[in-house]
């Protein structure tokens, strides 16, 4: 079964770190470009950083840029996303999505994973 | 920055067809996607590439983009398509690389 399944998230206090994982299986996971995307309580759907199958291409939106740092580790199908300097606004549910080829959408999500900054 | 616009909320009636729109500068040149998000649930891709349907996807569910609008159709609606709708394009020349249009609400009366 294709599968992706975060972890990592938590409560953290405005300043602190954490870093998410997503763990892939059922599929040729360095095959295949990924995304995190976020969503606030209450709201929709925020793109939060991409990697290329071969981490070649990176890409941050600005909200994030400068604070988180997306990497991927094709030996361990495993994908991460490092937070640093959190801020209250980045309190939401994440979630790692793959990429179909030719940027034919996100066709496979996990079941996301919490984050709440607050003190 | 490229923005995608959807109307917040949709509603229809059992059995009729349900149009949620994307408006976007000249979305009919970019490849849309289209989400269906139910309340608690991570998105699931209905629609990809304006107009194809992943596998599992039921045949109700349909796409179209021209010009400044693109369109998901759902059509003999059922109380178990009542979700988030969100649609989103890729957009290489600008920044963000990712755009989501900021959802609609379908509600089955």
């Amino acid at each position: 079964e294709v599968q992706l399944v975060e972890s990592g998230g938590g409560l953290v206090k405005p300043g602190g770190s954490l870093r998410l994982s997503c763990a892939a299986s059922g599929f040729t996971f360095s095959s295949y470009s990924m995304n995190w995307v976020r969503q606030a309580p209450g709201k929709g759907l925020e793109w939060v950083s991409s990697i290329s199958s071969s981490s070649s291409y990176i890409y941050y939106a600005d909200s994030v840029k400068g604070r988180f740092t997306i990497s991927r580790d094709n030996a361990k199908n495993s994908l991460y996303l490092q937070m640093n300097s959190l801020r209250a606004e980045d309190t939401a549910v994440y979630y790692c999505a793959r990429v179909t080829a030719h940027l034919r959408g996100m066709d496979v999500w996990g079941q996301g994973t919490t984050v709440t900054v607050s003190s | 920055s490229y923005v995608l616009t959807q109307p917040p909320s949709v509603s229809v009636a059992p059995g009729q067809t349900a149009r949620i729109t994307c408006g976007g500068n000249n979305i009919g040149s970019k490849s849309v996607h289209w989400y269906q998000q139910k309340p608690g649930q991570a998105p699931v891709l209905v629609v990809y590439d304006d107009s194809d349907r992943p596998s599992g996807i039921p045949e109700r569910f349909s796409g179209s983009n021209s010009g400044n609008t693109a369109t998901l159709t759902i059509s003999r609606v059922e109380a178990g398509d009542e979700a988030d709708y969100y649609c989103q394009v890729w957009d290489s020349s600008s920044d963000p690389y990712v755009v989501f249009g900021g959802g609609t609400k379908l509600t089955v009366l």
